[in-house]
């Protein structure tokens, strides 16, 4: 069975600064989805950010981006010029694309915060 | 685009009532959807698959009969909570897959049944 691991349970950081999320995760598949959502206080979860396991090129949106290593199964989330806003839990998923299912796996979450 | 509405987004009820949840797609169809249940501080855990014209796919240890689901249209699947106790309280979500790579959630619905 697939797991998602995200090994920090709550982190901080300054307004402005740079913060990286952890996230490993196990699976024997080849081709994979991987995501980042955030659940900010009002509960709704966003998509951050997704990345194609085919693709060697990380995913980047805007202050958003990804360090992929498929190879060590690792999908950290880098988050730039942080802001407020950014304040939420954020979870990393997988999805696997072989035998049909389409059941996202969810890690535990990070708590981020951002101070002023 | 990919909007997925989720009804009621409160709701409180007596001990031993029932509760309906509505998740609806509101500009794609979903021959799929998925309730989530999300406990305080934790991550969500699905609860089970929702399947148009089928009968739902439930995940180990989650009860058939308290949790129905029914989903009859392409655009709509509703989670009826049935005899509603205190310990069903919890934050319940929805979520579709519009498009090959991703997925929307609905906006939840915060169950309390006292």
């Amino acid at each position: 069975a697939q797991t998602v691991t995200q090994s920090q349970p709550e982190m901080s950081v300054q307004e402005a600064e740079t913060v990286t999320l952890s996230c490993t995760y196990d699976t024997s598949e080849n081709n994979y989805y991987l995501f980042w959502y955030k659940q900010p206080p009002s509960r709704q979860m966003i998509l951050v950010i997704r990345q194609e396991a085919y693709k060697q090129q990380n995913a980047t949106e805007n202050r958003f981006s990804v360090n992929f290593q498929k190879a060590a199964k690792s999908f950290s989330l880098k988050i730039s010029d942080s802001q407020l806003g950014d304040t939420a839990m954020y979870f990393c998923a997988f999805l696997p694309l072989q035998g049909g299912s389409e059941k996202l796996v969810f890690g535990k979450g990070t708590k981020l915060t951002v101070n002023p | 685009g990919a909007v997925v509405s989720q009804h009621p987004s409160r709701v409180i009820c007596k001990s031993g009532t029932s509760v309906k949840i509505e998740c609806r797609s509101l500009d794609f169809q979903a021959t799929t959807m998925f309730w989530y249940r999300q406990f305080p501080k934790q991550s969500l855990m699905l609860m089970a698959t929702s399947n148009e014209g089928s009968k739902a796919t439930y995940e180990q240890g989650v009860e058939k009969d308290k949790f129905l689901i029914n989903h009859a249209s392409l655009t709509l699947s509703t989670l009826t909570v049935t005899s509603a106790h205190p310990e069903d309280s919890s934050f319940y979500i929805c979520s579709a897959r519009p498009a090959l790579r991703g997925y929307t959630f609905g906006s939840g619905t915060r169950l309390t049944v006292v």
